[in-house]
């Protein structure tokens, strides 16, 4: 059964600041990965998606993969108050989507 | 507008009473979930569905069962609930194992007396 572990549990970061995520996964056959974001009481929205190594950027938000450490993170740019949410990370087999159990970030203005 | 409802948004119940939660998605996705939230545990799946009859067990489906008849609708069915199943509970759905990540639906709040 896949495993997804997300470091830190929670982080306090000031605004402008640089908000780096992380998140492992145990099965090597794992084939697309996701961060969500979901601020209180809300549902889950889907952030980036990446699917080979390397890394994708949209916007403040950069996505990086590296599939031999089992390892993908989320960095945030320039963080905002609005910001300030619970982040899930995911990983993908099949139609499986295994989520980790979120990093709760607060942005202090 | 590519939506997932979700019905009730919240629901009180007894102990040993049988709970329906509903799903709807507007975007014909083949691809439905039922995830189950509580605090420091993240989401967990309980079901998946390919399409129509076609169900598989997630992670926890221990307490629950599904039902899909049509390709927009997928029910959660809680077949006399425990107080352990208080949580909030979430539906997705997406076009097949997808390049899309999968879109939620608002969530139902259920608690268990």
């Amino acid at each position: 059964q896949q495993k997804v572990q997300q470091s830190p549990e929670s982080l306090i970061v000031p605004e402008g600041a640089m908000t780096s995520l992380n998140c492992t996964f145990s099965d090597s056959a794992s084939q697309y990965f996701a961060w969500y974001r979901q601020h209180s009481g809300k549902a889950p929205k889907a952030l980036m998606s990446i699917f080979s190594n390397g890394e994708k950027e949209e916007g403040r938000f950069t996505i990086h993969l590296n599939k031999a450490s089992l390892h993908f993170s989320l960095h945030i740019r320039d963080s905002q108050p609005s910001d300030s949410a619970l982040y899930l990370c995911a990983a993908n087999m099949g139609y499986k989507l295994t989520f980790g159990t979120g990093t709760s970030l607060l942005v202090d203005p | 507008d590519m939506k997932v409802t979700q019905m009730p948004r919240y629901l009180i119940k007894r102990m040993g009473e049988n709970v329906l939660l509903e799903c709807g998605q507007d975007m014909s996705h083949e691809t439905m979930y039922w995830y189950r939230q509580d605090p420091g545990l993240g989401l967990q799946l309980i079901y998946i569905s390919y399409d129509v009859d076609s169900n598989s067990e997630g992670d926890i489906p221990k307490g629950y069962r599904v039902s899909r008849k049509k390709r927009e609708h997928f029910s959660l069915i809680l077949d006399s609930a425990k107080t352990n199943q208080t949580s909030v509970y979430f539906c997705a759905s997406r076009s097949g194992q997808g390049a899309q990540a999968p879109l939620f639906g608002e969530g139902t709040r259920l608690s268990v007396l």
